[in-house]
């Protein structure tokens, strides 16, 4: 089955620095890459999703790349503020393992003052 | 808020009692799933169904049942045979599509067992 491997399990950045975030995933037919973050105390919420036809995707202070022969993908936030302290999980999913999406561990986000 | 509630939020059993996690849905999404969050271990996949009257073991399923019934309301029961249950369980929804589209999480339920 799916095994997806998500570095590192902790991060700190200074405010205003940037911060990369890696998954790697095992299954070859994987198609579909989400990224959610969740604050403390609140529910997981998506932030940045892509897709295997490409390879990178930004919205405003936040990327995804996407490199399908190393079977990995990160999440790049730029610019970082106090606000995007939080656990951010990457997420896997392939159509064809039936609408079964598989996670990453996680990595607690740290902005430093 | 959200369209996706889970209740109660949080629950004390004693061990050795069955007991039943509420999940509902309005945002009309065919596919549903638990899962167990616990600390350093990520979202680990419970239980999902696509359809109505159908659902598939996730990962951890042992110890677990579900229902649906209805494609609005996915219970799961955390039964006597879970060795370890104190967890945070979150329910999602999506529209399918063969899991290429975005989870909606609810606020989670946080169990626990003495």
């Amino acid at each position: 089955g799916e095994n997806v491997e998500q570095h590192p399990s902790t991060l700190s950045v200074q405010e205003g620095d940037s911060a990369v975030i890696k998954c790697t995933y095992s299954d070859s037919a994987s198609n579909y890459f989400p990224w959610y973050k969740q604050e403390l105390g609140k529910r997981p919420q998506l932030i940045i999703d892509i897709r295997s036809n490409v390879g990178e995707k930004k919205d405003q202070r936040i990327a995804v790349t996407l490199n399908k022969t190393a079977k990995h993908f990160s999440l790049h936030i730029t610019e970082t503020q106090p606000e995007d302290s939080a656990v951010y999980f990457c997420a896997a999913s392939s159509r064809n393992r039936d609408d079964k999406i598989i996670f990453g561990k996680g990595t607690r986000l740290h902005i430093l003052p | 808020d959200g369209g996706i509630t889970q209740s109660p939020k949080y629950l004390f059993r004693k061990e050795g009692q069955n007991v039943t996690l509420s999940c509902e849905q309005n945002l009309n999404h065919d596919a549903m799933y638990w899962y167990r969050q616990d600390p350093g271990q990520g979202l680990r996949l419970i239980y999902y169904s696509q359809i109505v009257n159908d659902f598939q073991k996730g990962d951890i399923a042992e110890g677990y049942s579900v229902s649906r019934e209805k494609k609005e309301s996915f219970p799961l029961t955390v039964t006597s045979a879970q060795k370890n249950p104190t967890a945070f369980y979150l329910c999602a929804s999506s529209s399918g599509q063969g899991g290429m589209t975005p989870l909606h999480f609810g606020n989670g339920t946080r169990l626990t067992v003495t």
